[in-house]
């Protein structure tokens, strides 16, 4: 079956920017996507890109994708503290959004 | 922005009763899901509903459970005879249409379900 993975921590200086990876086996995925997880909260959608699309930016953050390889990669630029949180990668197979495959998650921690 | 929301945020029953977990999808969506994450564990699909009838599940979703759209509002997953292994946060998910075209799934908070 489809599977996603990511490193399970990261840790940034405030001020850098963040670079969180994501690889996936289903070569028919349609669109990939993050979301982000505070404590005690809900899972909030960042962005996410289709798949036919190499890079999309919005504001700080930047997605790559890499088609061949099957693996994506969600920049933050200028890193802040509240973007500390749970990341998580998810993939949509070829009948849409049906059915999201998630990733393990990325803890990322801003150290000051 | 609209959001979907759930309720309660936490609910703790002992093993063997009923819960129902309650979500209201944003207005204008059609298709409605159930996630679940342990503890620990990765976000997996439990369930998609459209059109008053389930058009998707995975191999958790067992006769133990079940969906339902009562009224025009509320999205509900009731859980007849609660496991242990059934603690974990329950989120549940709202999308404009099928397809994924510009229609990404949007999340409520959860429920966070504990069994005892």
């Amino acid at each position: 079956g489809e599977d996603v993975e990511q490193s399970l921590f990261l840790s940034v200086r405030e001020g850098d920017s963040s670079v969180i990876n994501c690889t996936y086996t289903d070569s028919s995925s349609t669109y990939l996507y993050w979301y982000k997880q505070e404590p005690g909260a809900g899972l909030q959608l960042l962005t996410y890109i289709f798949s036919n699309m190499d890079m999309k930016q919005d504001q700080r953050l930047t997605v790559l994708l890499n088609k061949k390889d099957k693996h994506l990669s969600l920049r933050i630029a200028d890193t802040q503290t509240g973007d500390s949180a749970i990341y998580f990668c998810a993939e949509s197979g070829h009948f849409g959004n049906e059915k999201l495959t998630f990733g393990t998650g990325t803890r990322l921690t801003i150290i000051p | 922005e609209p959001e979907v929301t759930q309720t309660p945020s936490h609910q703790v029953t002992q093993m063997g009763q009923e819960v129902i977990l309650r979500c209201v999808p944003i207005s204008n969506h059609l298709y409605f899901y159930w996630y679940r994450q342990i503890l620990g564990q990765k976000v997996e699909f439990l369930v998609s509903f459209y059109n008053n009838e389930i058009s998707e599940k995975s191999e958790i979703f067992d006769d133990q459970f079940s969906v339902e759209r009562p009224d025009g509002s509320n999205f509900t997953l009731k859980i007849r005879s609660t496991k242990l292994e059934d603690s974990a946060m329950y989120f549940c998910a709202s999308s404009e249409n099928r397809g994924g075209h510009n229609s990404p799934l949007h999340f409520g908070n959860g429920t966070r379900l504990t069994v005892t």
